[in-house]
């Protein structure tokens, strides 16, 4: 059982360049998220989705975009990468948005020079 | 705004004692509160869930508390192990949309 698997694990990046960070689950849930995490910041929702076709805006959305095409996949776009988008992004599901449990990747560790 | 504070970023305790970590909230009302264990360079694992009517859930050496009018909970690892050293984050859940928010964590360090 893999459960989300994020790619690529780490990457360092130009700034002005597209990235685009993959997440996909093989637990059928319906609710996805993706977090960014720094230091003394905690953890911070960038967007979310509750079920597939559906997207919505965390806390820290500019700068991202997010799509839902189908429920196992959950793709975090940054258009034009910029230094304060270094960061540890971590993708979550579970299985619905009245569901508590979230399940985690393993984080993307991103670098923007 | 919603603000969620973990009491300290670190704490440091000796094998076999108990340790107890806090989470405060203001200005949010959760339906459930959550703890997870995080260790560094992996994601997040979700260790408890309780409920906004529930005082208390255990599971094997881990107890949560939840006192809504204090708008408190409390985290404690009996008989804890050097295992135990993660860091140890808090997060709330609304009744409407189901995203969790997350306290910044507290390092917790056992030592032999």
């Amino acid at each position: 059982i893999a459960g989300i698997t994020q790619a690529p694990t780490s990457q360092i990046l130009a700034a002005g360049r597209r990235m685009t960070l993959r997440c996909t689950q093989d637990m059928r849930h319906n609710a996805m998220y993706w977090y960014r995490q720094d230091l003394g910041l905690g953890l911070r929702l960038i967007h979310y989705s509750n079920t597939a076709g559906t997207t919505g805006k965390g806390e820290v959305p500019d700068g991202y975009s997010v799509s839902r095409a189908n429920t196992d996949d959950f793709p975090l776009t940054l258009a034009s990468a910029v230094p304060s988008q270094t960061s540890v992004y971590f993708c979550a599901s579970k299985l619905a948005v009245s569901t508590g449990e979230l399940f985690f990747g393993e984080g993307s560790r991103l670098t923007v020079l | 705004s919603q603000k969620i504070e973990q009491n300290s970023e670190a704490l440091n305790i000796q094998e076999g004692k108990t340790a107890t970590l806090t989470c405060n909230y203001t200005n949010y009302s959760p339906a459930y509160l959550q703890w997870y264990r995080q260790d560094p360079g992996r994601g997040p694992v979700f260790l408890l869930l309780i409920r906004e009517n529930e005082k208390e859930k255990r599971k094997e050496r881990l107890k949560v508390t939840f006192d809504t009018t204090l708008k408190q909970s409390l985290f404690h690892i009996t008989a804890s192990q050097p295992a135990d050293s993660a860091t140890y984050l808090c997060a709330l859940e609304g009744r409407s949309q189901g995203n969790l928010i997350f306290g910044k964590g507290t390092k917790l360090s056992v030592k032999p």
